[in-house]
C-alpha cells in the first residue's frame, strides 16, 4: 500500500540533545512537508522541500534542520537549540506543482523532552 | 501572508442531526484553494472535502458539504446525519494557488466536534 510512514510513534529526548525524526513516502510524490501541533495552535510548517536536494524554511524553522537526499525520505532534526520541542510532529507528501493537489500525511511522531 | 480562523474550539451535535463548523480567512489573493481536514483519536490528517476559489458552487462529499463565500472570505463545513465516527478534530486550511508555493496549507486552530447519542 502507498502511502506515509513516520517513525518513532514515540521519542523522548534529553535536554541538549539533537533528535532525527524519520519520514518516509512511497506514493512518488515531489514534495514534502514537516509541520509541528501544539494544542490550540493548529499545524504550523517546519520545513517543505518541492524537490530533492533542495529545501525551504517554513514559518517556524528555527531550531530544526532538514536533509533530501532521496526523494523518498525527508528526515527532520530537531536540535537543541530548539527550546520548545515537546510536541507533535506530522510528515505530508504532495504532487509538486499548481494543481490543487491533496497533501497526504504521516501519523505523526510525539516528541517529549525528559 | 494569510491567515485562517476557527472561532468554535468545540462544537457538539447529536448523532443523525446536522452541524455546521465556521472558518474564516484572510489573503489578499485572487485564486486559492479551501480545505477541511479531519483529525480522529488516532491523530491521522485525512482530507474531508476541498475547494477551488475560482469555482462558485460549493463543494459536496457525500455528507459533508461546505458554504463558500468568497467576498465574505468565509468557508463553512456543514455535516449532515451526523455519526458517532464524525468526532474528531476538524481543520481549515488554505493553499496559494500560485506558482512555486507547492502545496504549503495555513491551518486554523482546529474544532473538536463531539457527537452524542
Amino acid at each position: 500500500d502507498g502511502g506515509i510512514t513516520q517513525s518513532p510513534k514515540y521519542l523522548f529526548r534529553k535536554e541538549g540533545q539533537n533528535v532525527t525524526l524519520s519520514c518516509e513516502q512511497n506514493l512518488n510524490h515531489d514534495a514534502m512537508y514537516w509541520y509541528r501541533q501544539d494544542p490550540g495552535q493548529g499545524l504550523r510548517l517546519i520545513y517543505y522541500s518541492q524537490i530533492v536536494n533542495d529545501f525551504q524554511k517554513g514559518d517556524i524553522a528555527e531550531g530544526y534542520s532538514v536533509s533530501r537526499e532521496k526523494k523518498e525520505s525527508f528526515p527532520l532534526t530537531v536540535t537543541s537549540a530548539q527550546k520548545n520541542p515537546t510536541a507533535f510532529y506530522l510528515c505530508a507528501s504532495s504532487i509538486a506543482g499548481t494543481e490543487n493537489t491533496e497533501a497526504f500525511f504521516g501519523q505523526g511522531t510525539r516528541l517529549t523532552v525528559v | 501572508a494569510q491567515t485562517v480562523t476557527q472561532s468554535q474550539p468545540e462544537m457538539s451535535v447529536q448523532e443523525a442531526e446536522t452541524v455546521t463548523l465556521s472558518c474564516t480567512y484572510d489573503t489578499s489573493e485572487s485564486d486559492y484553494y479551501l480545505f477541511w481536514y479531519k483529525q480522529p483519536p488516532s491523530r491521522q490528517m485525512i482530507l474531508v472535502i476541498r475547494q477551488e476559489a475560482y469555482k462558485q458552487q460549493n463543494a459536496t462529499e457525500n455528507r459533508f458539504s461546505v458554504n463558500f463565500q468568497k467576498a465574505a472570505k468565509s468557508f463553512s463545513l456543514k455535516i449532515s446525519d451526523s455519526q458517532l465516527g464524525d468526532a474528531a478534530m476538524y481543520f481549515c486550511a488554505y493553499r496559494s494557488a500560485f506558482t512555486g508555493t507547492a502545496s504549503k496549507l495555513t491551518f486554523g486552530t482546529g474544532t473538536r466536534l463531539q457527537v452524542t447519542l
